[in-house]
């Protein structure tokens, strides 16, 4: 069983569209993340959830919407979207507030915008 | 505020020995490595979490130097295996109750046969 696993694993969507990428931990954290790596490969934090609560939101444009139904799920919506977004999107989690615990990575979402 | 990685990319000849250094300019509760093959998601390789402790795995170590904010990541003789991009991911100290946790530059290791 995948421990974390993210949905879809490729999208390829034009300028302006609105798009979501899922989340599913099954590890019983109760913090997970988003993080965004672009074309230098450098990993960005964007969000960080603890028990459906936020607790990080970097300075990411507010067209990025992160929703987290319950602790096993953190879905991220990007609307409007720019050519900049393309990137590897890559969710994560662990089992306390970033302290001594491994970060578990989803496997990626290739995201291509044209 | 990204923890700075050096160097940004090294090639290597089989057995052949690697330092990678990390080094932040913010105060740290830990200090996590990790390891990226192309097209795929990063993979742990250990942490630290105490001041001066040193890890092994195999024949890949680091240490942490807490006061000076730096950590090493050493590989002794090197496999093709080991190529890959090595990431330092911190964890600051939190000024109200919460971590932020980001990761290094990123360094290219390139192990060639």
């Amino acid at each position: 069983d995948t421990a974390v696993s993210q949905t879809p694993k490729y999208l390829v969507t034009q300028m302006g569209n609105d798009k979501s990428i899922k989340c599913e931990q099954n590890l019983g954290h109760d913090t997970m993340y988003w993080y965004k790596q672009d074309s230098k490969k450098f990993l960005k934090i964007m969000f960080s959830y603890n028990n459906k609560e936020l607790i990080i939101n970097e300075t990411v444009p507010n067209r990025f919407s992160p929703k987290s139904p319950d602790k096993a799920h953190l879905n991220l919506h990007i609307n409007s979207l720019e050519l900049g977004d393309s990137a590897v999107y890559f969710c994560a989690s662990s089992s306390e507030r970033v302290g001594g615990n491994t970060i578990y990575f989803g496997e990626g979402s290739w995201l291509t915008v044209v | 505020q990204q923890p700075v990685q050096s160097p940004q990319a090294v090639i290597l000849r089989e057995g052949e020995d690697a330092v990678i250094n990390c080094s932040s300019s913010k105060a740290l509760y830990s200090v996590h490595w990790y390891r990226q093959k192309h097209g795929e998601a990063p993979v742990f390789l250990m942490i630290l979490l105490k001041g001066g402790e040193q890890k092994g795995h195999e024949k890949i170590s680091a240490s942490f130097n807490e006061k000076k904010q730096q950590s090493s990541l050493y590989l002794t003789a090197s496999q093709l295996s080991y190529s890959g991009t090595y990431f330092c991911g911190t964890a600051l100290r939190p000024t109200s109750g919460t971590y932020k946790y980001i990761f290094g530059t990123g360094t290219r290791l390139k192990v060639l046969a």
